[in-house]
């Protein structure tokens, strides 16, 4: 199975911060790689597609990018909306696999 | 608008069996893969299983394999987990999602999902 190691595992940002959280693959995954937005444990929603289509509904100071095994997610100014929990998901192979999620507090 | 409508939650015993289902709208089920996603209490995303878009490809995690199975009725648009041999770390909300790309085995993310079932295994 590939293996998701997300990090930091946590962080804390101020409104206008540039945030980046990486997600590395134990191995390639060409650009299989999705981010997942979940807030206060409500469904998740798709934020971003195959590693950097970033999905109907989100900004623009949202973005991906990567490939193979590193992959990075970039919040270029964090608005108070912002804060939630982010996953990874490699959709490569099966079985599919999150990374362990990363929590964005204020 | 699409709409995923999970169903059969509750509470049960170790060992004993439960069936979810998820009920699809606003698109054209047969076309895609589904899958189930879980999140145990204060956990992260667990990835349980998919069926492709026409029921010929299945896959599980470890974790669920040999007691977990999935189906679909796309007559019925409307997707099936049947959870046998429960156990208590199987208790979680089960979410179902759509593949996002049509026509394929699994789809290569989820774009859309449901608001979730809660299932506890308790004694």
């Amino acid at each position: 199975d590939i293996q998701m190691t997300q990090s930091p595992s946590s962080l804390s940002a101020s409104v206008g911060d540039r945030v980046t959280i990486t997600c590395r693959a134990s191995q390639s995954l060409s650009s299989y790689l999705n981010w997942y937005q979940q807030k206060l444990e409500k469904a998740p929603k798709l934020l971003i597609h195959a590693t950097s289509s970033l999905q109907s509904g989100f900004p623009s100071r949202f973005s991906g990018s990567g490939s193979g095994t590193h992959f990075t997610l970039t919040i270029s100014s964090l608005h108070p909306e912002d804060f939630a929990t982010y996953y990874c998901q490699q959709g490569y192979s099966t079985p599919w696999t999150f990374g362990q999620g990363t929590k964005v507090e204020i | 608008q699409v709409q995923l409508v999970e169903s059969g939650g509750g509470v049960v015993h170790p060992g004993r069996s439960l069936r979810l289902s998820c009920v699809a709208s606003g698109f054209t089920f047969n076309s895609y893969p589904m899958h189930w996603v879980r999140q145990a209490p204060g956990k992260g995303l667990e990835w349980v299983t998919l069926i492709s878009y026409d029921g010929s490809k299945k896959s599980f995690a470890d974790s669920v394999k040999g007691r977990f199975t999935i189906s679909r009725d796309n007559s019925k648009n409307t997707l099936f987990l049947q959870m046998n041999s429960l156990r208590i770390e199987d208790t979680a909300v089960y979410y179902c999602a759509r593949g996002v790309i049509p026509y394929s085995a699994a789809g290569s993310g989820t774009d859309h999902w449901g608001q979730g079932t809660l299932v506890t295994v308790s004694s």
